[in-house]
């Protein structure tokens, strides 16, 4: 079984549409981490949470909102969904004190008509 | 401004040969870096990184190099392989900073049989 879950894997839904991505993580992770990736700009961070009362804003996050319900659970919300924020979408968890390598679930595609 | 860049969208290299990705970093506050991996459909898997105390860091066929003075650092894949063909990121992350990781556009790497 993955380590690091999100559902839905792929979602089409039109302009204005409130959104739910989800991620679940068995790996006993603190630091969960919601990341967009678009064509020639690799992977920007989004949202980032070191626990479950701690929440901060990434690079990107106009636009999105982030809830952590439990430290196995990250949830990325689009209040009201536009075209451009078409994209593949990550989460991605890491642990400890020292311990940069983040862990990626498989992403979910997102599109926005 | 990016401050990761991978200038080389697309690599191709011949079986056995040996494959070299190029980074490059702006932000001389950046004390660690990370080569991950992407294949299709999955999310980037950790592959290797590298200290900024180090100058290379070995790891089987891969092998990451870091020319603080120029920014730089490449990753060295010998021999290449059919199965390496993936997308390459190069990641990093600053001293002090709250273990986020700043990402380049990434390298695809074909390696023809």
């Amino acid at each position: 079984d993955a380590d690091v879950t999100q559902t839905p894997r792929n979602r089409i839904t039109k302009t204005g549409k409130r959104i739910m991505l989800e991620c679940s993580q068995t790996k006993g992770h603190d630091r969960m981490y919601w990341y967009r990736q678009d064509p020639g700009l690799g992977l920007r961070l989004i949202y980032y949470s070191f626990d479950v009362k701690d929440i901060n804003k990434g690079e990107i996050s106009d636009g999105y909102s982030v809830s952590r319900q439990a430290q196995a659970k990250f949830s990325l919300s689009l209040e009201s969904a536009i075209p451009n924020q078409t994209a593949l979408y990550f989460c991605a968890t890491s642990g400890g004190e020292g311990l940069d390598e983040q862990f990626f679930g498989p992403g979910t595609r997102l599109t926005v008509l | 401004d990016q401050q990761v860049k991978q200038n080389s969208p697309s690599l191709s290299v011949q079986e056995g040969r040996i494959s070299i990705l190029n980074c490059d970093y702006t932000n001389s506050m950046f004390d660690y870096f990370l080569w991950y991996k992407k294949y299709p459909a999955e999310g980037p898997t950790f592959l290797i990184s590298i200290s900024s105390i180090k100058d290379k860091n070995e790891d089987g066929r891969f092998t990451v190099f870091l020319n603080k003075s120029a920014k730089h650092l490449s990753l060295h894949i010998v021999p290449s392989q059919p199965g390496d063909s993936a997308v390459y990121f190069c990641a990093a992350k600053a001293s002090g900073s709250a273990r986020q990781l700043t990402f380049g556009s990434g390298t695809q790497l074909t390696v023809l049989p």
